[in-house]
């Protein structure tokens, strides 16, 4: 168990629709990072809070949007969802800044149809 | 343009024998490299690190070397063992690891009883 906590674990929903996914850091844990995962592609980074504040932008559509709450918990919306946003969407977290050993939780896996 | 490649999306070897699983990189601001390793279901998990200022890191069994005027990195497992069957992401980041961290595409490692 790596600390960091994901809801939901899977989710289904039509093109279209907006849905919202939630991570909880480690406790302590200030930095948050988004990636996404596509069917047998590497990890691609999409967003970093630290907290509370955005500090670096990956390639984050801007059908996209994320935000780290006072209690450091982050969320991350999605919205007109198309076909090809179905993937793992894996939050981390580390200390600091830098996320050298940055621990990851499990991952939604989000299924648009 | 993928700036961390693993060319080998897969790999079998035998129990007790050698695994080395390799990386390259493109992007020479890179300075700080990582190997996860991820089982089905769950998120990844952080395995060993090495900085640019070094060429070998060595953690039990498993060994990462740098050769940086190659851009090429590589993991060593020895010996390798069943439990490590699981996919192998190689990350890059810069500025000392306070980027965001570049994944590859993963290989998967089969180690055969």
């Amino acid at each position: 168990d790596s600390g960091v906590t994901q809801t939901p674990k899977h989710l289904i929903t039509a093109t279209g629709q907006r849905v919202t996914l939630r991570c909880s850091p480690r406790s302590g844990d200030l930095s948050v990072y988004w990636y996404q995962q596509s069917l047998d592609q590497g990890l691609q980074f999409l967003i970093q809070y630290y907290n509370g504040e955005e500090r670096a932008k990956g390639n984050i559509l801007e059908r996209f949007s994320a935000q780290q709450f006072p209690d450091l918990h982050s969320e991350l919306n999605l919205s007109s969802l198309e076909l090809g946003d179905s993937a793992l969407y894996f939050c981390a977290s580390s200390p600091e800044l830098g996320n050298t050993e940055a621990f990851f939780g499990q991952g939604t896996r989000l299924t648009v149809v | 343009d993928q700036q961390v490649k693993q060319n080998s999306p897969s790999l079998s070897v035998q129990e007790g024998r050698i695994s080395i699983l390799n990386c390259d990189y493109t992007n020479s601001m890179f300075d700080y490299f990582l190997w996860y390793k991820k089982y089905p279901a769950e998120g990844p998990t952080f395995l060993i690190s090495i900085s640019s200022i070094k060429d070998k890191n060595e953690d039990g069994r498993f060994t990462v070397f740098l050769n940086k005027s190659a851009k090429h990195l590589s993991l060593h497992i020895v010996p390798s063992q069943p439990g490590d069957s699981a996919v192998y992401f190689c990350a890059a980041s810069g500025a000392t690891g306070r980027r965001a961290l570049t994944f590859g595409s993963g290989t998967r490692l089969q180690v055969q009883p």
